[in-house]
């Protein structure tokens, strides 16, 4: 069964202050995601990777980073948090290019005061 | 601008008849279709998918019918249980492109007792 984990299920931070999500990933899959899920919004892609040390801008990057270290585990990094990216973000993994199921972490519910 | 779009945020049936869950596209180039379901606080789940090439793919009591002229697609359950009640989201994708999904905004079911 593949299992995706993420570090928080909750998480409450100030404004400004440098925000870590952590996703672990035990299938070996090369392809990793990073979404945030807001009402009326739907799922929202932020960042995604194919490979190690690769990452590749979504439809909304911007007040976000991304590292990829391992191919295991995909980082989500605000750099200064601010009080719109109160969200769930979610991160997803999927086998190879050509598989499009993606499997999806339990979610960190981030709330920016 | 929405490449799929899930035009009914919600949709309420009564336990045992059939839910029909809508989902239209604007990309011709979508070749690959899937459902993904999720509960509240946890991350979405594949559900069921469909290639291009099928007008119909069946998994239990979940169907997934793709009408490719009309760009549209359903999603129906029968019977509906108190255990579907979830957001659904569709998700596109062209595998020949870039594989990677875009989902809609996503269709909150209730399935009463």
């Amino acid at each position: 069964d593949v299992k995706v984990t993420q570090s928080s299920r909750y998480l409450v931070k100030r404004t400004g202050e440098k925000v870590f999500l952590e996703c672990v990933q035990d299938m070996d899959h090369e392809n990793m995601f990073w979404y945030r899920q807001d009402p009326g919004l739907g799922l929202r892609l932020i960042y995604f990777s194919y490979d190690v040390k690769m990452k590749e801008k979504g439809d909304i990057p911007e007040g976000y980073s991304v590292s990829r270290e391992k191919k295991e585990r995909f980082s989500l990094i605000l750099e200064s948090a601010s009080t719109n990216q109160t969200s769930m973000y979610l991160c997803a993994s999927s086998f190879q290019r050509e598989s499009d199921t993606q499997y999806f972490g339990p979610g960190t519910r981030l709330t920016v005061l | 601008d929405q490449q799929v779009k899930q035009n009914s945020p919600s949709l309420s049936v009564q336990e045992g008849r059939i839910s029909i869950l809508n989902c239209d596209y604007t990309n011709s180039m979508f070749d690959y279709f899937l459902w993904y379901k999720k509960y509240p606080a946890e991350g979405p789940t594949f559900l069921i998918s469909i290639s291009s090439i099928k007008d119909k793919n069946e998994d239990g009591r979940f169907t997934v019918f793709l009408n490719k002229s009309a760009k549209h697609l359903s999603l129906h359950i029968v019977p509906s249980q108190p255990g579907d009640s979830a957001v659904y989201f569709c998700a596109a994708s062209a595998t020949g492109g870039s594989y990677i999904p875009t989902f809609g905004r996503g269709t909150s079911l209730i399935v009463h007792p």
